[in-house]
């Protein structure tokens, strides 16, 4: 089984702060991991992915993300944020062999002007 | 144009009607998926279908139905629409195979409402 677990349901920032959206997955074999962004009446498209290599993933818009095996996480971070960066962001899982992709609840970045 | 694309956008419709969501997709992927998003809640799997004569289950399919008419053709059908089965509904697709990875691209969403 497969689980995903995001700590946040809202995260509010001040333009041009860091921000740090947090991801814990559960999974008994190896994993791939993903980050996707939802603006406002969109859908969601891909950010990064942690497939494997280096534990540091570097995706659009100056997201970057790293797997932490021993801390089962896989952090969102940006260290600047703007206010185009306002969306929800969905952390997901898709376990070795396992077919299909479980999604977390999503985390309401706001960024404040 | 878009790569994965949903008919119709927006519906608003009365307890009891049958539902027809459709998606179409030119990405070539053989992995279709239907997932309805709920504030609070994420998206869920209702169903999905490695191939045109693959279908399986998701994790709430009870309430709804599909058709995989062709390799790019996923639908989506509510027998008898219920009032909590209002929810942003996506399609998406991946390549999957045999690596096992299976990144998935998702339509716009159709958004329905049942009366």
């Amino acid at each position: 089984a497969q689980s995903v677990t995001q700590l946040d349901s809202q995260v509010p920032v001040f333009e041009e702060a860091p921000v740090e959206l947090r991801c814990n997955y559960s999974s008994s074999v190896s994993v791939y991991l993903f980050w996707y962004v939802q603006y406002p009446n969109q859908g969601l498209q891909l950010l990064l992915k942690y497939l494997s290599g280096s534990t540091l993933v570097k995706g659009i818009n100056g997201f970057e993300a790293e797997f932490n095996k021993s801390q089962t996480s896989f952090h969102l971070r940006k260290p600047s944020v703007h206010i185009s960066d306002t969306a929800e962001y969905f952390c997901a899982v898709n376990s070795g062999g396992y077919q299909k992709v479980t999604f977390g609840i999503g985390t309401k970045l706001q960024v404040i002007p | 144009d878009a790569d994965v694309t949903q008919t119709p956008r927006n519906r608003i419709t009365k307890t009891g009607k049958r539902i027809m969501l459709e998606c179409s997709q030119t990405k070539g992927h053989d992995r279709m998926y239907w997932y309805r998003q709920d504030p609070g809640l994420g998206l869920r799997l209702i169903y999905y279908s490695f191939d045109v004569k693959d279908i399986n289950k998701g994790e709430i399919s009870d309430g709804y139905s599909v058709s995989r008419q062709a390799q790019a053709k996923f639908s989506l059908s509510l027998e008898s629409a219920i009032p909590n089965q209002t929810a942003l509904y996506f399609c998406a697709t991946s390549d999957g195979g045999t690596s096992g990875v299976n990144t998935q691209y998702f339509g716009p969403g159709t958004r329905l409402t049942v009366l």
